[in-house]
C-alpha cells in the first residue's frame, strides 16, 4: 500500500496567515492526489483534485501543487470558517490511501 | 441537489452482521463508481470499498476483504455494504462518496456510525 505522511500533524495559525500543509507519497504517484477539508461532526469536503485543480465553488485562497512524491496543500490568507482537519489522499493505486490528516487550529 | 443518506448502523457483539445501505438522489447514479470510507473515533479516514456504476468491478481493502460485501441497485438508486464477522477496529463512522471518475469523492453522505462492542 502507498503510504500518505503529512505534516504537520496540527497547526496553530492566526487569521490572515499563510498556511502550507506537506503531503508525502511512500512511493510516485504523479499527480494522483487530492485534498479535503473536514469540519468536527462533517463529511469531508471535496477541495482540490489532481494536485493542483480548484474544485467548483470553492475560495481561490486554497492551492495545491507538487507531483511525484513531495506535495503542497496552502491556504493564502487563513479565515474562521478554514478550522478544520485537512486530509490529502491517493489515487494512483488501490487501495486508496489517505493522510493521517492535519487539524488547523486558530 | 445531489444527496447521498447512509443509514443501517447500530452497535453490535464482534462476530455479527450489519447491512448499511445508502440512498442516492440529484444525479444520475447508474453513472458513477461509489465508496465507503470509515472514520474510527477521533481518528483519519480509510478507503473501504468501492463498486463501479454497473457493478462489474467491487474492490475491497485487505482490512475487510472476505467479510464486507458492497453491491449497489441501480433501480433503487441504492449501494449497501454487508458487513459480517464484525471485529471491534470495524467500529467507524461509514460514509459513501460518489466518485467522479478519478476516485476524486466530491459528495458525501453524513455517515452512520457502527459500534462493534461486547
Amino acid at each position: 500500500d502507498i503510504q500518505m505522511t503529512q505534516s504537520p500533524s496540527s497547526l496553530s495559525a492566526s487569521v490572515g496567515d499563510r498556511v502550507t500543509i506537506t503531503c508525502q507519497a511512500s512511493q510516485d504517484i504523479y499527480k494522483f492526489l487530492n485534498w479535503y477539508q473536514q469540519k468536527p461532526g462533517k463529511a469531508p469536503k471535496l477541495l482540490i483534485y489532481d494536485a493542483s485543480t480548484l474544485q467548483t465553488g470553492v475560495p481561490s485562497r486554497f492551492s495545491g501543487s507538487g507531483s511525484g512524491t513531495d506535495f503542497t496543500f496552502t491556504i493564502s490568507s487563513l479565515q474562521p470558517e478554514d478550522i478544520a482537519t485537512y486530509y490529502c489522499q491517493q489515487f494512483d493505486n488501490l487501495p486508496y490511501t489517505f493522510g493521517q490528516g492535519t487539524k488547523l487550529e486558530l | 441537489e445531489v444527496q447521498l443518506v447512509e443509514s443501517g448502523g447500530g452497535l453490535v457483539k464482534p462476530g455479527e452482521s450489519l447491512r448499511l445501505s445508502c440512498a442516492a438522489s440529484g444525479f444520475t447514479f447508474s453513472n458513477y463508481t461509489i465508496n465507503w470510507v470509515r472514520q474510527p473515533p477521533g481518528k483519519g479516514l480509510q478507503w473501504v470499498s468501492s463498486i463501479s456504476p454497473r457493478s462489474d468491478f467491487m474492490y475491497y481493502a485487505d482490512s475487510v476483504k472476505g467479510r464486507f460485501t458492497i453491491s449497489r441497485d441501480n433501480a433503487k438508486n441504492s449501494l449497501y455494504l454487508q458487513m459480517n464477522t464484525l471485529r471491534a477496529e470495524d467500529t467507524a463512522v461509514y460514509y459513501c462518496a460518489r466518485d467522479r471518475g478519478s476516485a476524486d469523492f466530491d459528495s458525501w453522505g453524513q455517515g452512520t456510525l457502527v459500534t462493534v462492542s461486547s
